[in-house]
């Protein structure tokens, strides 16, 4: 019941920037957009989350559209370690659950 | 180091055995959750605890049952396992605050059900 939609896979280059596009169109005004990753056999690791500003961290920028239908997590500088399996999530205010959909497999390449 | 730690990380066992799965935090949160990644990396929730008392219970069969002795453990017991409970299990702790929710997961347990 994941209420994203992401391109299966995408590759970029390591040192260039990696987008991640999103798409949730039937976001409500209560539901917050978020971006975990998942490295091959490894747990899932939090990114970055927003509401309807962009935000920044250490690890990446989260663009939202005005309309929040979509947004778009962005690498500033991919490197080989950036590689996993890439997931945007809709999670309401109150809910402390995540459903995970099939994220963007994201490979970065020498 | 502070982290989310699960034990054991590989199990392997025949059908019909029950078994349990152990997953402690010391980042001192009050909510934990066990997560099952299937075959096909779809990784679903399954029960979620805050501070010992069980907040999430989504359709999953009564054979599995968690159990929190006290707010840093919640372990997963599995009676009668099947084939399809192989998969993947992951831990997981969480801040009582839900405007920012930051989960951080365990690495990890591969159950094989022979």
């Amino acid at each position: 019941d994941a209420k994203t939609t992401q391109p299966t896979s995408m590759d970029c280059a390591e040192g260039r920037a990696a987008n991640l596009p999103c798409n949730h169109s039937t976001i409500s005004g209560n539901e917050y957009v978020y971006w975990y990753r998942q490295i091959h056999s490894q747990g899932p690791q939090y990114i970055i989350h927003g509401l309807k500003n962009n935000e920044t961290n250490e690890m990446a920028s989260l663009i939202i559209t005005e309309d929040r239908k979509s947004s778009t997590l962005i690498l500033p500088h991919a490197t080989l370690r950036d590689t996993a399996v890439y997931y945007c999530i809709v999670r309401v205010v109150d809910d402390y659950k995540l459903s995970f959909g099939a994220g963007t497999t994201v490979t970065v390449r020498a | 180091d502070t982290a989310v730690s699960q034990t054991p990380k590989y199990l392997v066992t025949q059908m019909g055995n029950d078994k349990s799965i152990k997953c402690e935090q010391n980042l001192g949160h009050d909510t934990m959750y066990w997560y099952k990644q299937d075959s096909k990396k779809f990784l679903k929730i399954m029960f979620s605890y805050n501070n010992k008392e069980l907040i999430i219970n989504e359709t999953v069969p009564n054979r599995f049952s968690p159990k929190s002795p006290d707010k840093a453990h919640l372990n997963l017991h599995i009676n009668s396992l099947e084939l399809g409970d192989s998969a993947v299990y992951f831990c997981a702790s969480s801040q009582d605050t839900l405007a920012v929710n930051e989960q951080f997961f365990g690495p990890g347990t591969r159950l094989t059900v022979l």
